[in-house]
């Protein structure tokens, strides 16, 4: 149990044009998903906390407005990606809380030209 | 400031010994301390976990050893193997917070 996907697993965009990325919890509820980005060789850097039913919390130096972050349901977040240009190229992994533990998603990997 | 400090940054191991992996906290609120795995291309996966209140956790080849005292916690893989090569990743989580505090990240490369 505790399965979280993700879709796409990789894109690639011009610059300009927005993306739109899923993270599902496929097996649990999650009031509670997380969106992280990481670069190469590094750890995970936590973008925002994702609540069902109420707006996103971005972390310190997350544009909020170019990282638009939607909790529909609890077993479905989104994160659209705005604008993108090529510094938002990045692996962007989702997780899904439950019962203390997060459960990541296989990751995204957004290639902006 | 890093609050969970994690070495080493990589490790090489030779196939059937052991990997042994550090991270140490300064912040007494944490209370649930989780290891996972990372392949590369792939989102983290959690091994395993453990609560300030055990001292050593044990599943299968991995271990987590605590010292509260020390504010250390550590994983250790036994017998290690060319398919554990990978990327590990120690957490913590603060009591009342689901947000999730990493470690750096230790490179381990198990030598067949």
């Amino acid at each position: 149990g505790a399965v979280v996907s993700q879709h796409p697993s990789w894109v690639i965009c011009k610059s300009g044009t927005s993306v739109k990325i899923e993270c599902r919890s496929l097996d649990f509820q999650a009031t509670t998903m997380f969106w992280y980005r990481q670069f190469p060789k590094q750890s995970l850097m936590l973008m925002a906390t994702s609540n069902e039913g109420s707006k996103a919390t971005y972390e310190q130096g997350v544009e909020k407005d170019k990282f638009l972050i939607n909790h529909a349901s609890l077993t479905l977040s989104t994160l659209t990606v705005t604008s993108a240009h090529p510094e938002d190229s990045s692996f962007y992994i989702c997780s899904a809380s439950r019962s203390d533990t997060q459960y990541f998603g296989p990751g995204t990997r957004l290639t902006v030209l | 400031q890093q609050q969970v400090k994690q070495s080493p940054q990589s490790l090489i191991v030779q196939k059937g010994g052991i990997s042994i992996i550090n991270c140490a906290y300064e912040n007494t609120a944490f209370d649930y301390f989780p290891w996972y795995q990372q392949f590369p291309g792939k989102g983290p996966a959690l091994l395993i976990a453990i609560r300030p209140d055990v001292s050593e956790k044990k599943e299968g080849r991995f271990t987590i050893s605590f010292n509260k005292s020390a504010k250390q916690f550590s994983l250790h893989i036994m017998d290690s193997q060319p398919g554990d090569s990978a990327t590990y990743f120690c957490a913590a989580i603060q009591g009342g917070s689901e947000k999730l505090v990493f470690g750096k990240g230790t490179k381990l490369t198990v030598n067949p």
